[in-house]
């Protein structure tokens, strides 16, 4: 059974300081990594994309990846309370399964003003 | 900014009936994707759709699921007989290109009495 996990948390971080979420994945033949981010009631969000090795990022959000690991983690720096939801690891499976997308059970933020 | 748009936004049906969820994809996307996620519990894959057929499917999309693109815009969930564990949020998604970032609808939400 290929799985994606995360901590569930919550997580709370006061506003400002840097929010660290993980991710660990089993297919090691897995190819594209997703972060979502989902408030409430609401669909998710797509935030990073990577398919590399190494560290992606966009304005106050990085994405790293390690396919040896088989770890990616998303970094929120100057963290604001509408960060405030819960983060969701996506994996693109491997192989012929290439259309597939898993989802981990998301890690909730808090940010605390 | 283009986006997935799905209706209707909330669906209330009897046990055993049919129901159709409709979505349109980002025009210049290729691959579709309907998920679901039950109340409180991770998104889940349900099957992936290119060049008018199903690429990938995972096991809780059985022979009560079809899916189907009937134009050039819209794609096309249909459940044949509702079950009470079948209420949950469905999500449609595309993506322009397999493997990529895949992008959501805002969901409908299905209660099956």
């Amino acid at each position: 059974q290929k799985e994606v996990e995360q901590n569930s948390g919550p997580l709370s971080v006061p506003e400002g300081a840097i929010a660290s979420l993980n991710c660990t994945y089993s297919d090691r033949g897995s190819q594209s990594f997703f972060w979502y981010r989902q408030y409430s009631g609401k669909s998710p969000e797509l935030i990073m994309f990577i398919y590399s090795n190494g560290d992606k990022e966009d304005g106050r959000f990085t994405a790293q990846l390690n396919k040896a690991s088989q770890y990616v983690s998303l970094l929120i720096r100057d963290s604001q309370p509408s960060d405030s939801a819960t983060y969701l690891c996506a994996v693109n499976m491997g192989g012929t399964s290439y259309d597939k997308v898993i989802f981990g059970p998301g890690t909730s933020l808090s940010v605390i003003p | 900014e283009p986006e997935v748009t799905q209706t209707p936004s909330h669906q209330v049906t009897q046990m055993g009936q049919e129901v159709i969820l409709r979505c349109v994809p980002i025009s210049n996307h290729l691959y579709f994707y309907w998920y679901r996620q039950i109340l409180g519990q991770k998104v889940e894959f349900l099957v992936s759709f290119y060049n008018n057929e199903i690429s990938e499917k995972s096991e809780i999309f059985d022979d009560q699921f079809s899916v189907e693109r009937p134009d050039g815009s819209n794609f096309t969930l249909k459940i044949r007989s509702t079950k009470l564990e079948d209420s949950a949020m469905y999500f449609c998604a595309s993506s322009e290109a397999k493997r990529n970032e895949q992008f959501f609808g805002p969901g409908t939400r299905l209660t099956v009495l």
